[in-house]
């Protein structure tokens, strides 16, 4: 498998669930990232990790809760999230923290009722 | 932080017209890709261009870095180019800096 993949593709949760989100990237990268985009609003970086350790945090919630294990995998785990966390959430990575090409995934829809 | 403004928001052409999209950024940059979202949310790759011109097919596009645009051609459009394009970009700090993400150009083609 090449490319990066995200699992699950749609995701349905309450607002006291606890879920994970799984990025896996086949490219050799050295940084992997989380975005989010909300209906009607540009996307948004939420986290970046640079050789496995997190370099950026932009204000996100503590209910977002990244983690990558290797330079290949990386994960978004979900606690008492908000109907309005609701969103299409993309893993993307790239060689050398950002400066050269990044690849998105295909997105997990994530719905929070 | 840097800002990217995209132009036009929204772009309804009949098929076979030709079409031009614009980025505009307000720093210098690293990195400046163009993608087209498809129906099911996936961002496809169509340009890693921070300066110069690139072409793929009916699909072209040139950056002008010192006066902080790039510019995304479309020729000979086809129903299937449908969706929002995004310019998205990273400056020059360097490091893990992520990408910034313009609002994207809703483009139909009609047939």
């Amino acid at each position: 498998e090449t490319g990066v993949t995200q699992t699950p593709r749609h995701l349905v949760m309450g607002m006291t669930n606890k879920k994970s989100l799984k990025c896996e990237q086949h490219l050799g990268h050295n940084a992997m990232y989380w975005y989010k985009q909300s209906a009607k609003k540009p996307l948004e970086l939420m986290f970046v990790y640079s050789l496995e350790e997190r370099v950026e945090n932009n204000s996100v919630p503590s209910r977002f809760s990244p983690e990558c294990p290797n330079s290949s995998h990386l994960f978004l785990h979900l606690h008492t999230l908000q109907p309005e966390d609701s969103a299409l959430y993309l893993c993307a990575s790239s060689q050398e923290g950002g400066i050269t090409e990044a690849f998105f995934g295909q997105g997990t829809r994530l719905t929070v009722v | 932080g840097i800002q990217v403004e995209q132009s036009p928001p929204d772009l309804i052409l009949q098929e076979g017209a030709n079409s031009t999209l614009r980025c505009n950024f307000s720093d210098s940059v690293n990195n400046l890709q163009w993608f087209h979202q498809n129906p099911w949310g996936q961002l496809i790759n169509l340009f890693y261009i921070p300066s110069g011109t690139k072409q793929n097919g009916r699909l072209s596009a040139t950056t002008v870095a010192t006066e902080r645009y790039s510019l995304l051609y479309i020729s000979s459009s086809q129903t299937t180019d449908s969706g929002v394009y995004f310019c998205a970009v990273a400056g020059s700090g360097g490091g893990a800096d992520g990408l910034t993400f313009g609002k994207g150009t809703h483009l139909i083609i009609q047939p």
